[in-house]
């Protein structure tokens, strides 16, 4: 059964970093896009970026663009999402989803990473 | 990109059906099949109810269905369960390798 595995709860600073790690398991890591998507505490959903595994080429939401970085390590069939100059509103769950086969929808996805930004 | 506009909450009695709306302009709604709807129970990470508009991926129920006209794509729960009180949110891709997620809709069901 295909799985996402997420890393565990971070609290950073304002003005962090913060790195957030996605396992694949049970299919070909690099056939599919893993795209990562977030939610602040209440609020809904916010698509970020994707990055194909295969290639490493990656695309980003413009809000993003200047802080976000994703990459992969195929050894061992794992993504990473970095955001940088943490700020309190960037405290939300952070949740990466499959693509498959580039289809323009997400399933399945991880269980999410909370990620809480506070002095 | 603007958020997919749905509306905060619907509501419905067992059994009954209901709607929810996902409108998007300049938001790739209208210009490509490729919308999909997504369930959140609280605390939970969201599941794939629909994809390209229309399709049910194996395992969802049969009273899931989605539709689309110009740029307004629509998720129908028929047959309204207890269990479908949820959050509900659209997602379309917009072009240029970009997407864009809706709102979200609170399903309470009365």
């Amino acid at each position: 059964q295909v799985h996402l595995l997420q890393s565990g709860a971070e609290v950073k600073m304002p003005g962090a970093s913060v790195k957030v790690s996605c396992k694949a398991s049970e299919y070909t890591f690099t056939f599919h896009y893993i795209h990562w998507v977030r939610q602040a505490p209440g609020q809904g959903l916010e698509w970020m970026g994707r990055i194909n595994p295969d290639s490493g080429g990656t695309n980003y939401a413009q809000k993003f663009q200047d802080r976000v970085t994703m990459t992969r390590d195929t050894s061992i069939n794992t993504v990473y999402m970095e955001l940088t100059s943490l700020r309190s509103d960037d405290t939300a769950v952070y949740y990466c989803a499959r693509d498959p086969h580039d289809r323009n929808w997400f399933d399945p996805w991880g269980q999410g990473t909370l990620v809480t930004v506070s002095s | 990109q603007s958020a997919l506009t749905q509306p905060a909450s619907v509501s419905g009695s067992p059994g009954q059906s209901i709607t929810i709306s996902c409108t998007g302009t300049n938001s790739g709604v209208g210009s490509y099949n490729l919308v999909s709807w997504y369930q959140q129970h609280p605390g939970e990470a969201p599941k794939l109810m629909i994809y390209e508009v229309t399709k049910r991926p194996s395992g969802v129920s049969n009273r899931f269905s989605g539709s689309k006209s110009g740029s307004t794509a629509s998720l129908t729960i028929s047959g309204l369960q207890p269990e479908d009180e949820a959050d509900y949110y659209c997602c379309s891709y917009a072009g240029s390798s970009f997407y864009v997620f809706g709102t979200g809709t609170t399903v309470t069901v009365l």
